[in-house]
């Protein structure tokens, strides 16, 4: 059964740097065409996605925000970490991370998602 | 970066009823298509990929079809559980892109 869940701060004051952490099981992301990805909802509004992270440790960004983004793996504890620099209250949002169709780029499982709040 | 649009944006549909929701790219995403439900509170869930494959668990009343720029989600007898907002999302092209969204209401 595959399961994620993200954590991290509910609020973070303006210029901050967001830290996101989504813990999964029933997979691992050292197996070959596994692949994972950060999306987000701002409140009332669509999805975009931000960031997508794969087993061979191949990176890819939105290219509107790429400058503000990482996205890294701790395989052993079967984690993906999504920071973002410099927040601004437009990005207060709820943030998901998916897990990736096996060889294909469609969002099969979802964690619950983390609402982040940006304030000061 | 390809722009998916849907429509209508919002739908009324009775139970028992068909729904018809529409998703347009702006250019051909082959069948590089899928199809998301959401309620509220809750994460989006995958219901439809490659344009007309249903996920596993998803009932039978769901459907879809198009390729290309043209696609289309049916539901072909609501169910009170149905009522959500639908969101489709290509992946044929990166960066990948969804929709507006539909939000399919009860009459």
């Amino acid at each position: 059964q595959v399961t994620l869940k993200e954590s991290g701060p509910a609020l973070v004051k303006p210029t901050q740097t967001l830290t996101l952490t989504c813990t999964f099981s029933g997979f691992s992301l050292s197996t070959a065409r596994m692949r994972v990805s950060w999306i987000r909802q701002p409140p009332g509004k669509a999805l975009e996605w931000l960031a997508r992270i794969d087993w061979d440790d191949d990176k890819f960004y939105s290219s509107s925000l790429k400058t503000r983004l990482t996205i890294s793996k701790d395989t052993s504890k079967n984690q993906v970490v999504l920071t973002m620099t410099n927040m601004d209250p437009v990005d207060t949002a709820t943030y998901y991370c998916a897990r990736m169709g096996v060889g294909w780029d469609y969002f099969h499982y979802w964690g619950q998602g983390t609402l982040v709040t940006v304030s000061s | 970066e390809i722009v998916m649009t849907q429509s209508p944006a919002t739908l009324s549909v009775s139970p028992g009823e068909r729904a018809t929701l529409s998703c347009r790219a702006s250019q051909s995403v082959s069948n590089n298509l899928a199809w998301y439900q959401q309620k509220p509170g809750q994460a989006p869930r995958l219901l439809i990929y490659g344009a007309s494959t249903r996920a596993t668990g998803i009932p039978a009343r769901f459907s879809g079809s198009g390729s290309g720029r043209e696609f289309t989600l049916t539901i072909s007898s609501l169910q009170s559980e149905d009522f959500a907002i639908y969101y489709c999302q290509q992946y044929n092209t990166w960066p990948y892109t969804f929709g507006q969204g539909t939000k399919l209401e009860i009459k």
